[in-house]
């Protein structure tokens, strides 16, 4: 069956510090993935799909940036963290011309930016 | 381009009542529609899908939504409310506009009162 990991589950880290988050897929080849941002009480933000290696689309012009060096693996970056950072991330992944059937979500980093 | 309006951010009920959550999307063409579940802490989980067959959609857990095209509406309902139903919900719909685009609602946080 297919899984997806997502880690650290919490990270603060000072303004202006780098961050790396990581997201795997197991059990499937070829996946769409996906990385959100939810503030609080806030719904969910698309910040950057992939459809593939290296083929990276940025949905909202910000301080992040997205790498995909394997297939089933999805790192989300920052060189200097803002305040305005912070929030909760989320990783997803559907197969491929199968998002009509939906997503299934990693379980979240807690980012506080301090 | 297409769009979700969950009304209502917070809904409380007692045990035992109904749930009702409202969602309303809006789509120049046929939508593919959801409802996710997230505790807190924790990534999203798929609930139900409608795509395009039945239009009573059953889901985990004894939720089930119906489209309905005439009122462009995806509610979301449970007989009979659990503590544990307690969470935030999220409506989304997926149209295909050049390529499968996801929108997701901004969440309805439900309240079980025992």
């Amino acid at each position: 069956s297919q899984t997806i990991h997502q880690w650290p589950a919490t990270l603060v880290q000072p303004v202006g510090s780098p961050l790396s988050l990581e997201c795997t897929v197991e059990g499937t080849s070829n996946p769409n993935l996906y990385w959100y941002r939810q503030a609080a009480g806030r719904g969910l933000q698309l910040l950057f799909y992939s459809v593939g290696i290296g083929q990276i689309s940025s949905e909202v012009p910000q301080n992040l940036s997205a790498s995909r060096p394997q297939d089933r693996q999805f790192i989300l970056s920052s060189k200097k963290l803002l305040l305005s950072d912070s929030g909760f991330y989320l990783c997803a992944w559907s197969a491929q011309g199968a998002s009509i059937y939906g997503y299934t979500f990693g379980s979240g980093t807690r980012l506080t930016v301090v | 381009a297409q769009s979700v309006t969950q009304l209502g951010s917070h809904v409380s009920v007692s045990e035992g009542a109904l749930v009702l959550l409202r969602c309303n999307y809006s789509s120049s063409v046929p939508p593919y529609l959801f409802w996710y579940v997230q505790y807190p802490n924790q990534g999203l989980q798929l609930l139900l899908k409608y795509t395009s067959a039945a239009t009573l959609v059953k889901g985990i857990n004894d939720f089930e939504a119906e489209f309905k095209k005439s009122e462009t509406s995806f509610h979301l309902t449970k007989p009979s409310a659990h503590m544990s139903d307690a969470a935030e919900y999220f409506c989304a719909v997926t149209a295909w506009t050049g390529g499968f685009k996801t929108i997701f609602g901004a969440g309805t946080r439900l309240f079980v009162k025992a």
